[in-house]
């Protein structure tokens, strides 16, 4: 399943199945992205990121694809689990000054596994 | 060291009532940041310390917010006077360097009645 943007905020696959979420994010200037799981009740949980200089980075069953010309960024998780259930954040950081650090999160996407 | 940590996890205050959250983060990490979040909704910065220096505030941040982080370990955020749209998660993350993620905690759910 692929989530088209922000006007869809859920996304609802079977287990097994690849997943893509995706992100547009604001500031051009930014130059490090993060992509963060929250399960309910619980604080965000790291999963990648990537920095500005660079378009892919691959984890453990995760790809994080970076578009600066667009302002682009999506999470591609394999082989999808039933614990991959959760809401996901991109977040940004922006360069430079004193918010060097802060993030900026997008809206988040809801990603439903079905067993 | 098990991550930061936050405490209470949940408060539930009267209206106009003063409430205080501590935070402990990570121990070698020397930044520190509070988050709040609103369901359905992405975490947004309040503020920022580096040690025990507050760096940057948001202006979210009214003058009934507070935050200290007063020997450059844990931190407090008091909220004075609270007001029924104050009711949200605070979540607090630490980092040691720029170049690293942020760690959050488990967050503190405050709740104005």
């Amino acid at each position: 399943g692929e989530n088209v943007g922000l006007h869809l905020p859920t996304l609802s696959v079977q287990e097994g199945d690849n997943s893509i979420i995706n992100c547009a994010y604001s500031n051009s200037a930014s130059d490090y992205f993060i992509w963060y799981k929250q399960e309910s009740g619980k604080g965000p949980q790291f999963i990648i990121d990537i920095r500005s200089n660079m378009d892919k980075r691959q984890g453990q069953r995760v790809t994080v694809l970076l578009n600066k010309t667009v302002k682009h960024l999506s999470l591609q998780i394999a082989a999808t689990q039933p614990g991959d259930s959760a809401v996901y954040f991109c977040a940004e950081r922006g360069a430079g000054g004193t918010s060097y650090g802060k993030l900026t999160f997008g809206q988040g996407t809801i990603l439903t596994v079905h067993p | 060291d098990t991550g930061v940590s936050q405490n209470p996890r949940h408060k539930i205050t009267k209206r106009g009532q003063n409430v205080t959250f501590r935070c402990d983060p990570i121990s070698e990490h020397n930044r520190l940041y509070w988050y709040r979040q609103t369901l359905g909704q992405g975490p947004e910065f309040l503020t920022y310390f580096q040690n025990e220096a507050q760096l940057e505030k948001s202006r979210l941040l009214s003058d009934r917010f507070s935050a200290e982080r007063p020997k450059g370990s844990f931190s407090t955020l008091e909220i004075q006077r609270t007001e029924q749209g104050d009711s949200a998660m605070y979540l607090c993350a630490s980092s040691l360097i720029q170049g690293q993620a942020a760690a959050f905690g488990s967050g503190t759910r405050l709740t104005v009645v």
